[in-house]
């Protein structure tokens, strides 16, 4: 069966410094990958998302960038965070040619201080 | 552009009674549907999805969602609730034709009580 791993779960980070957070996949190949962030009582915003490994699209200009360094493994980073980065990051996927239904992680969440 | 609409916010309701989360979209194609619901601190799991044919459709949990086009709408509902079903449902809508992206409701937020 296929699992989603995120981590950290929490993160305290100053304004001003760097972020990476890291999602894998286990159990499919070649899986869309999707980068979401989640402010309280503003639903889900879709980040980025990526089709293969170094195929990123942006959805939302920002202070963040995401990375594809390997089939099943999607970073989302940030050199200098702000503190309107805090929030609930979700990682999910989905499956190629499928109908498009994802599949979440269990979320990190950032407080920029 | 393809948008949805959670109506309610919040909705508070007593343990065993009935609930409904109503949910509309708007689009200019077919769209495949989809209700998640997310506990707190937690990931978002898949309820159910209506992709075609029937236009009821039963998930976990005891929820079931009827899919009615002329009204756009995808309502969740189940007949009987218990206190552990109070978390944040979403309902989400992918058009046929976007290729990638799930569009989000704002979320509403189910209250059990007993």
């Amino acid at each position: 069966s296929q699992t989603i791993h995120q981590w950290p779960a929490t993160l305290v980070q100053p304004v001003g410094s760097p972020l990476s957070l890291e999602c894998t996949v286990e159990g499919t190949s070649n899986p869309n990958l999707y980068w979401y962030r989640q402010a309280a009582g503003r639903g889900l915003q879709l980040l980025f998302y990526s089709v293969g490994i170094g195929q990123i699209s942006s959805e939302v200009p920002q202070n963040l960038s995401a990375s594809r360094p390997q089939d099943r493994q999607f970073i989302l980073s940030s050199k200098k965070l702000l503190l309107s980065d805090s929030g609930f990051y979700l990682c999910a996927w989905s499956v190629v040619g499928g109908f498009y239904e994802q599949y979440f992680g269990p979320g990190t969440r950032l407080t920029v201080t | 552009a393809q948008s949805v609409t959670q109506l309610d916010s919040q909705v508070p309701v007593f343990e065993e009674a009935p609930v409904e989360l109503r949910c509309n979209y708007s689009s200019s194609v077919s769209v495949y549907l989809f209700w998640y619901v997310q506990y707190p601190n937690q990931g978002l799991q898949l309820l159910l999805k209506y992709l075609s044919g029937s236009t009821l459709v039963k998930g976990i949990n005891g929820f079931e969602a009827e899919f009615n086009k002329s009204q756009t709408s995808f309502h969740l509902r189940k007949p009987s609730v218990h206190i552990s079903d109070t978390a944040e449902y979403f309902c989400a809508v992918n058009p046929s034709n976007s290729g990638y992206a799930l569009n989000f409701g704002k979320g509403t937020s189910l209250l059990v009580t007993p």
